[in-house]
């Protein structure tokens, strides 16, 4: 089965903080996906990635940066934390292989609370 | 652009007796499809998918869904709930020729014995 880790189950941070949330999958796949969970609104694209160093504005960018350097590692940057960013960060992956993609492999999880 | 809904926001229901957790889409071309189901404090976990053939598509823990194009629909069913089933329900969309999913603002199922 394909493994989808990220770092951290909980994090407290301080307004202001540069706060960095890690992903890391195993099975090589191509595509990468942030989103964050609140409730009413379900999940928001934050960012994806479909490549090493390549990146792409998801619906809600703004607040956030990400990092690609390994294929199997996608780093959510909050470079300025901020309440508003309290929030459930989900982590996805995606196997593209054969020209076809299909669904997610979804990450447990990051609750962040800002203070 | 693709959207999703999820015009319930919690679905009530007694073991033993069917669910149905609705979800409408709209996108441009043909779907693909998907339901996911949440546990609390966890990430996704895929249920099931459309994405050709055969409308009634089954998926894990006994739920299915059915795809259908001229309502724009992909409602997810179980024919008996559990109590287990108890969690957040995601449905979502993407286009065929394209990467992103966008998802439902996502339905609570309770389940009550």
């Amino acid at each position: 089965d394909v493994k989808v880790t990220q770092s951290s189950r909980y994090l407290v941070k301080r307004t202001g903080e540069k706060v960095f949330l890690e992903c890391v999958q195993d099975m090589d796949h191509e595509n990468m996906f942030w989103y964050r969970q609140d409730p009413g609104l379900g999940l928001r694209l934050i960012y994806f990635s479909y490549d090493v160093k390549m990146k792409e504005k998801g619906d809600i960018p703004e607040g956030y940066s990400v990092s690609r350097e390994k294929k199997e590692r996608f780093s959510l940057i909050l470079e300025s934390a901020s309440t508003n960013q309290t929030s459930m960060y989900l982590c996805a992956s995606q196997n593209t292989m054969g020209g076809r993609s299909y669904g997610y492999t979804f990450g447990s999880g990051t609750r962040l609370t800002v203070v | 652009a693709q959207s999703v809904a999820q015009p319930e926001d919690q679905v009530n229901v007694a073991e033993g007796n069917p669910l149905t957790v609705k979800c409408t889409y709209s996108v441009s071309g043909n779907p693909y499809l998907f339901w996911y189901v949440q546990y609390p404090n966890r990430g996704l976990q895929f249920l099931l998918k459309y994405i050709t053939g055969d409308n009634l598509v089954k998926g894990s823990y006994g739920f299915e869904a059915e795809f259908n194009k001229s309502q724009t629909s992909f409602h997810l069913k179980k024919p008996s709930a559990l109590v287990s089933d108890s969690a957040l329900y995601f449905c979502a969309v993407r286009r065929v020729y394209g990467n992103k999913l966008v998802f439902g603002a996502g339905t609570i199922l309770r389940v009550k014995s």
